[in-house]
């Protein structure tokens, strides 16, 4: 049974930095690509980074990037968000998901039950 | 960038009745789609990938169909639980990108 367990949200302050983690169970982790979305509050989704199965490629919306890194211990079966320069409108809740088939991109099938992170001002 | 566009933003429907909600991408995207439901402060859960195809455990209640640059989602024989918001959502070429959801009431 696949489960995507994310953690590290909370309340941060402007221009400060969080580690988002997404904790994977039920399948090979090292064999798929995995996603972060967001939604901040009353909002829709927002694609925010992607990396492959190997961490060899990684892309990011316009929005984050520069700012935010995606990375992944396959040792650990972890997938990381790192945000830095936080600003207000960073604040939603931020979801792991994962690719459909090894190695390729593209598909989502399994989401996490996403973390909080509020950014004050 | 690869814009998508959802129609309508929202609907109000009654219990039995078929919806379709429609997206538009801003270029061609073959079939590169993904729908998914969403409920208040739950999870994104998969419904269709490749513009068509179920994901598993996901009921034939759901439809998908398109390629290029218009797709749509159909839902029949709605019930309560199909209360939700719907997203579509591009992977054809990286940033990925969600339309910006319709949230379907059932009356």
């Amino acid at each position: 049974q696949v489960q995507l367990v994310e953690s590290g949200g909370g309340v941060v302050r402007r221009g400060g930095s969080v580690r988002l983690s997404c904790a994977a169970s039920g399948f090979t982790f090292s064999s798929y690509g995995m996603n972060w979305v967001r939604q901040a509050p009353g909002k829709g989704l927002e694609w925010v980074a992607f990396i492959s199965y190997d961490g060899n490629n990684r892309y990011y919306a316009g929005s984050v990037r520069g700012q935010f890194t995606i990375s992944r211990d396959n040792s650990k079966d972890t997938l990381y968000l790192q945000m830095n320069n936080l600003r207000p409108d960073d604040t939603a809740v931020y979801y792991c998901a994962k690719i459909m088939w090894p190695v390729v991109r593209g598909v989502f099938d399994y989401w996490g039950q996403g973390t909080l992170v509020t950014v004050s001002s | 960038d690869i814009q998508m566009t959802q129609s309508p933003p929202s609907l109000s429907a009654s219990v039995g009745d078929r919806v379709t909600i429609t997206c538009r991408a801003s270029q061609g995207i073959s079939n590169s789609l993904g729908w998914f439901q969403q409920k208040p402060g739950k999870a994104p859960k998969s419904l269709i990938y490749g513009a068509s195809s179920l994901q598993s455990g996901v009921p034939s209640k759901f439809n998908g169909r398109g390629s290029g640059t218009e797709f749509t989602l159909t839902i029949s024989s709605l019930q309560p639980e199909d209360s939700a918001t719907y997203y579509c959502q591009q992977y054809n070429s990286f940033p990925y990108s969600f339309g910006q959801g319709t949230k379907l009431e059932i009356k």
